[in-house]
């Protein structure tokens, strides 16, 4: 069946560092692949998704690669912020939308100290 | 618009007691879903339902069972609840292209 592996946590990291969050895949044909953000307290909210082979989703500063020769969709930030920290998860779906069934990764925490 | 909502925020429980947790949405979508996230396991899915009148069963559904009441209201029932049920549970509901999830039930049962 589908799965999705990331990288384990938590990852520490000062102001301003580069971040990379890991992503690998296993489904069949051609998923759609998400990350999704959840703050303390808070369910979880889409931060950016993509659909085919080598497209690129971003939003808020974040990107990730859809790459499927690796089977990748690393999450990456140039300069991370303190507002950053937060639990973040590669997700996938088997069709072209995102609004079925989701396979999710375990979650990788985020936090970002000063 | 409140978007997805979820009751109690927190619950206890003994095991062996009974409860339902609601879940509703202000968004018109058809699909609807439950999860539960435990630590170092991700989400797992419980149920979903695709359109009002149906439901299935996703990853863990033992122990469990829904009601998709009408287009705006799924919910959760624990019948006789257990200790591997403490998790934290989140309902979600979905576009084509997105979900979108409440806020997450906080439930354990001692």
């Amino acid at each position: 069946g589908d799965s999705v592996t990331q990288m384990e946590g938590p990852v520490t990291l000062s102001e301003e560092a580069f971040l990379t969050i890991n992503c690998t895949y296993t489904a069949t044909g051609y998923p759609s692949l998400f990350w999704y953000v959840q703050y303390p307290g808070e369910g979880l909210q889409l931060l950016l998704k993509a659909t085919k082979a080598d497209d690129k989703g971003s939003n808020k500063g974040f990107e990730a690669t859809y790459r499927k020769e690796t089977t990748s969709f690393h999450l990456e930030k140039g300069s991370v912020q303190v507002s950053d920290s937060a639990v973040y998860f590669c997700a996938l779906s088997p069709f072209e939308g995102g609004g079925n069934k989701l396979t999710f990764g375990t979650g990788t925490q985020l936090k970002v100290e000063l | 618009n409140a978007g997805v909502t979820q009751t109690p925020k927190f619950q206890v429980l003994k095991t062996g007691q009974s409860m339902t947790l609601q879940c509703a949405q202000d968004m018109n979508h058809n699909s609807m879903y439950w999860y539960r996230q435990d630590p170092g396991m991700g989400l797992r899915l419980i149920y979903y339902s695709a359109s009002e009148g149906t439901t299935d069963k996703g990853e863990v559904p033992n122990g469990y069972n829904v009601s998709r009441l009408n287009k705006r209201e799924f919910s959760l029932r624990l019948e006789s609840a257990a200790p591997s049920q403490t998790s934290v549970y989140f309902c979600a509901s979905s576009t084509y292209n997105e979900q979108f999830f409440g806020p997450g039930t906080r439930l354990t049962v001692l």
